[in-house]
């Protein structure tokens, strides 16, 4: 199992660009999360999905930031126009219904991104 | 606001001594607790979890230990390790709510 994948690891871009970040979760899950890490805040929860339907998006900070899931085994989280404050490592985690793992997220690596 | 918090953002502990890791929370609502541990360059990775009906859940090395009234929980590890040494973080979840801290950095000494 290759576990969870994002692309890309790395990302540097100017204000007000496009940003698309991609995740592949697990084979058979059927929920998937999206992270920011910063360090003033830690781990910030933005939006999951169950089913490729958005459950929850109370975290995604503006309207700026968009997730879609358009199929169970890939999602993007999509900043326009982005702004250096959101420069950050966000995260991809997915795991299985409550019959197969109850509450353990298995994350992807990351992307860092970097907004100039 | 943060409702899980680590209020220690380091932790230094000679090889073979125990490492404890603190963690508070807010909400009375949370029913499960996590640790996860991160290296550099790499996504958290589970490491050890508790429902709130227990206080105590011991794995190998690793122990959570949990105090409701407090709201408090932390992890022990004994005897640390170098390998160890890594970014551990806490969560507390209600229902598919997670709720991370800010870590802990914690570096063991050989």
């Amino acid at each position: 199992d290759a576990g969870v994948i994002q692309s890309p690891r790395h990302e540097v871009t100017e204000m007000g660009q496009e940003v698309t970040l991609r995740c592949k979760p697990i084979s058979g899950h059927d929920y998937l999360f999206w992270y920011r890490q910063t360090m003033m805040r830690g781990l910030e929860l933005l939006i999951y999905f169950n089913n490729n339907v958005p459950i929850d998006d109370s975290g995604m900070p503006e309207d700026r930031f968009s997730a879609k899931m358009p199929n169970a085994s890939f999602s993007t989280l999509k900043i326009q126009p982005s702004e250096p404050r959101d420069s950050a490592v966000y995260f991809c985690a997915s795991r299985g219904g409550i019959l197969n793992s109850y509450n353990e997220q298995f994350f992807g690596p990351g992307t860092r991104l970097t907004v100039l | 606001d943060q409702q899980v918090k680590q209020n220690s953002p380091s932790l230094s502990v000679q090889e073979g001594r125990i490492s404890i890791l603190n963690c508070d929370y807010t909400n009375s609502m949370f029913d499960y607790f996590l640790w996860y541990k991160k290296y550099p360059a790499e996504g958290p990775t589970f490491l050890i979890s508790i429902s709130s009906i227990k206080d105590k859940n011991e794995d190998g090395r690793f122990t959570v230990f949990l105090n409701k009234s407090a709201k408090h929980l932390s992890l022990h590890i004994v005897p640390s390790q170098p390998g160890d040494s890594a970014v551990y973080f806490c969560a507390a979840s209600t229902g598919n709510q997670f709720y991370f801290g800010t870590g802990t950095s914690l570096t063991v000494i050989p």
